[in-house]
């Protein structure tokens, strides 16, 4: 699987939008880039995942650049819940193993 | 409600005393997964499962057995803990194997071994 990076920490206000980006210069066609969150030692949280078309569902959007080589994650109304470790992961199709790796992701802190 | 559910939640326990962690899931999925997660380490796949009776190795399985005898249920056994298995553990489940399809995870399991 490609390489992720991302910063290591972000901050965003209550309401505002928050806007997460992720490298992944090395994406192959066919891996897919998939976003989780971690709540403090929680089990991480699915959010969204894209080939290469933006992606949006009732958690979050994805906006996936044309050359595939970032992408950013975006909670268009932040919340103090929405506060968390955010992973970008980029993971083939047909991975057996199912594995999923998660690189260092970006603490998110949303302030009131 | 669909969940993954882990049993216990935390336990302390001390070297070589053989321990399981339970782990279930009501979504019918194929796949199931455990992970550990260590400081600085992220999340490391220990074993995992595509189907009854059908186990392999992910990256650190040393120390470690699953079975998967049902479909729900995958089963984490430590048959001789030790001091550096103390760590979170996550069982996880997705309805079908690779790239395209996302994992449910359990709330976790801190597990401390004396």
């Amino acid at each position: 699987d490609a390489k992720t990076t991302q910063p290591p920490s972000m901050d965003c206000a209550e309401g505002r939008a928050a806007n997460l980006p992720c490298n992944h210069s090395t994406i192959s066609g066919n891996e897919y880039v998939y976003w989780y969150r971690q709540i403090h030692s929680q089990g991480p949280q699915y959010i969204i995942h894209g080939l290469k078309n933006n992606e949006t569902n009732e958690m979050a959007s994805l906006i996936i650049t044309e050359d595939r080589k970032s992408s950013t994650l975006i909670l268009p109304h932040a919340t103090l819940r929405d506060t968390a470790v955010y992973y970008c992961i980029v993971r083939v199709a047909n991975n057996a193993g199912n594995m999923l790796t998660f690189g260092g992701g970006t603490r998110l802190m949303v302030k009131p | 409600e669909a969940q993954v559910t882990q049993n216990p939640r935390y336990l302390i326990t001390v070297t070589g005393k053989k321990l399981t962690v339970t782990c279930s899931q009501n979504m019918n999925h194929e796949y199931m997964s455990w992970y550990r997660q260590d400081p600085g380490l992220g999340l490391r796949q220990i074993y995992y499962s595509m189907n009854v009776e059908v186990t392999d190795k992910g990256d650190v399985p040393e120390g470690y057995k699953v079975s998967r005898k049902e479909k729900r249920n995958f089963p984490l056994i430590l048959e001789s803990p030790s001091p550096n298995q103390t760590s979170l553990y996550f069982c996880a489940s997705s309805p079908a194997a690779g790239g395209k399809s996302e994992q449910f995870f359990g709330p976790g399991t801190r597990l401390t071994v004396l």
